[in-house]
C-alpha cells in the first residue's frame, strides 16, 4: 500500500480563521514533508519531519505551523493566512529519513486551499 | 543558475511516438534522479527513479542517467493520450536526501 492520504480535499478560510490540514500514511515511512504548490509551478517544499522530529523548515512563515504526532501523522496549522498562501498543499512521505539516497517520495492527493 | 532546468514545453507528439524528455542539472555530486507525472489539478505521481549511470527501463518507460553529462532523460515508447500531463523531474543533493529539487516540469501533449 503506497497511498498517503490528506483532508481536507478543498478549505476555504478567512485570514482570520484558524485551521488544520492533516496527513496520514502507513507505510512505515520514516519522513514525512510538506509542499506548497501554485498552478503551473513545481513543487516547493516547506517541512521535513524524520523520525517525527522537524529537520527541515524552508524559512516558512510563522502563521503556518507543523507537527506531527507520531509517525502516521502529519499536521499543518494554518492561522492569519494572506490570499497569496491559496495553493495545492502536499503531504508526502518516503521510507528513508535521509540516510539512503534511494529516498522515493510520495505524495498524497493534496489539499486546495483558498484564502479569501 | 537553477539547480535542475527542464523545457516547459510543451512538447506535442502524436500517439504512438516516443516522448523524449529532458532535464539537467547543475550539481555535479547530486546522487538520485526522480521522475513524476502530473496531470492537471493532481498530485505528483513517481513514475521512475534511477540512481546510476545507464539506462532503466519499466514498461513502456526508460529512465537515462549520464552522470559525467548532468541529464537525466525519460523515453516514453508508443505514446498514449492519457500519457498527457506535466512531467517534474527531481534531483537530491548528496549532502541531503530528503531535499528534492524539482525542475518546473514539461508539458507533454500526445495527439490522438
Amino acid at each position: 500500500d503506497t497511498e498517503v492520504t490528506q483532508t481536507p480535499k478543498h478549505l476555504v478560510m478567512g485570514m482570520t480563521n484558524k485551521k488544520s490540514l492533516k496527513c496520514e500514511q502507513h507505510m512505515g515511512h520514516r519522513a514525512m514533508y510538506w509542499y506548497k504548490q501554485k498552478a503551473k509551478k513545481p513543487p516547493e517544499l516547506m517541512f521535513v519531519y524524520s523520525y517525527e522530529k522537524l529537520s527541515i523548515n524552508e524559512s516558512v512563515p510563522s502563521r503556518f505551523s507543523p507537527e506531527c504526532p507520531n509517525s502516521s501523522l502529519l499536521n499543518l496549522h494554518l492561522h492569519a493566512l494572506q490570499p497569496e498562501d491559496s495553493a495545492l498543499y502536499l503531504c508526502a512521505s518516503s521510507q528513508e529519513a535521509g540516510e539512503s539516497s534511494y529516498n522515493e517520495q510520495f505524495f498524497g492527493p493534496g489539499t486546495r486551499l483558498t484564502v479569501l | 543558475q537553477k539547480e535542475v532546468e527542464q523545457n516547459s514545453g510543451p512538447l506535442s507528439v502524436p500517439e504512438g511516438a516516443i516522448a523524449s524528455l529532458n532535464c539537467t542539472y547543475s550539481d555535479r555530486v547530486s546522487q538520485s534522479f526522480f521522475w513524476y507525472r502530473q496531470y492537471s489539478g493532481k498530485s505528483p505521481e513517481l513514475i521512475m527513479s534511477i540512481y546510476s549511470n545507464g539506462d532503466k527501463e519499466d514498461g513502456r518507460f526508460t529512465a537515462q542517467l549520464n552522470k559525467a553529462s548532468q541529464y537525466v532523460s525519460l523515453l516514453i515508447r508508443d505514446s498514449q493520450p492519457s500519457d498527457s500531463a506535466t512531467y517534474l523531474c527531481a534531483v537530491t543533493p548528496r549532502y541531503n536526501f530528503n531535499k528534492f529539487y524539482f525542475g518546473s516540469g514539461t508539458k507533454l501533449n500526445v495527439k490522438p
